[in-house]
Parts: structure tokens; sequence; C-alpha cells
């Protein structure tokens, strides 16, 4: 089992939609949490970062975290074809001093916003 | 965040030879990391280079293989040695933000005939 499970899609929808995008995890070490947006043939871009269970929200995006049920997830409200990408999650061990974490990320779930 | 560059951003290489990857940062930095994306497929880490010391690699991958030098703190090269059609992947670097947050540069998307 990996550490980490994202389904990767493809997920399609229409315009304005909201999309709920989840990852769940196995190692109740981790305690940051992290999502990453990355477009065809560019480097991953961080969206959102939280380190608590319950909602953070950045403009259209939320990303919630349940540390009882190891299960987090990325909402995009009003989605726009620009937020076409893949999205991947990535989460780490808590307070290592200096940095230095080792990121364990999931697959990647495939979106396409559709006029 | 960091503004992070990679050289070359892609090439095509043949069988048996080495390529090294370039990583810049804009800023000094203590940790660097090397990251590598198989197709369809999550990041792995390779290894996390501290500068002025031997960089630590994750099972699974040997110095000897991906050869890294960190000369100083807002540079980085990462050498895939003896390249086999395996190798083909995208290989990131990226540095540590101010929390536990990483941020990537764009990437070397490489191929190997």
């Amino acid at each position: 089992q990996k550490e980490v499970e994202q389904d990767p899609g493809p997920l399609s929808v229409p315009e304005g939609a909201i999309v709920s995008l989840n990852c769940t995890y196995s190692n109740s070490a981790f305690q940051y949490f992290m999502w990453y947006r990355q477009y065809s043939r560019k480097g991953p871009e961080l969206l959102m970062y939280t380190y608590s269970s319950g909602n953070k929200e950045d403009g259209r995006f939320t990303a919630q975290v349940d540390k009882s049920s190891k299960y987090i997830s990325l909402f995009i409200r009003d989605s726009q074809p620009s937020d076409s990408a893949t999205y991947l999650c990535a989460m780490t061990v808590w307070g290592l001093t200096g940095g230095g974490n080792k990121l364990t990320f999931g697959t990647g779930t495939q979106l396409k916003v559709e006029l | 965040s960091a503004v992070i560059s990679q050289k070359p951003s892609r090439d095509i290489c043949q069988r048996g030879t080495s390529l090294t990857i370039q990583c810049q940062v804009d800023s000094q930095v203590t940790m660097m990391f090397w990251y590598r994306q198989q197709p369809g497929q999550s990041l792995t880490l390779i290894a996390t280079a501290n500068q002025g010391s031997e960089a630590t690699y994750e099972s699974g991958f040997v110095i000897d293989k991906f050869p890294i030098s960190r000369p100083n703190l807002t540079f980085s090269t990462l050498t895939v040695s003896n390249m086999s059609p395996e190798d083909s992947s995208i290989y990131l670097c990226s540095v540590d933000g101010t929390s536990n947050e990483q941020f990537f540069g764009p990437g070397t998307r490489l191929t190997v005939l």
C-alpha cells in the first residue's frame, strides 16, 4: 500500500463547477500538507499549505484536512479553463529543524475544465 | 518564494552517456532536493543536498548513478550517469520555504534513446 493515495483521474468538469480533489494517507506522522498545481511541461507550483485539521481558504481554493480520517481535500470554486492541470497532494512529517523534510507525493489528479 | 532555474530544460541522450543538470536559486538556501517524476507517476525524492557535505540518498538511489554536487548555497548539479531508457524522466530540483513547504524548479525533461 502506498503511503499516499490519490485518484489519477482524469477528471473533466464544466466551467464554473466546484471541483473536489482528494488524497488519503496511511502515515499518522504526517503533519504538514500541501497542494501543488502542475501544468504540462512545467514544475509543480505550490497552491496551498496547511498543518492543522480544518479548512484553509485562499481565493477560489479551499484546503481541508481531516487528520482523524487521514484524508485531505482541495476544493476549487468557480473552476476556469486555466485551472486545467495536474494537482498533486504532498505531505511531510512535523518539525525537522532547518528544513530538509522529505515530501511524500500522491500520483496527481489530472483536471480538465471545459468551456 | 525562491526563484529556481534549471538547465537544460530538456535533452535527448544516447544510452550509456551521462547528463549533468544544473539548478540555480536566487537566494541562499540550506537544503536543495532532487526529485524524479517518471511518466504517470508521483514525484520521488532522489537525494537531499546540503552545502559542504555529501548528499543523502533515498532508498533505491546511489551516488555512482546520481552524483550530486553542492558547491555553494545557491547552486547544485545532478548527474545521471550511464543512462538507459529507464532513466527517461523529468528531473526537478526544489528548496525549502520558511516553513516545511518546498518550491520547485521548472524541471529537466530527459529522454534516453
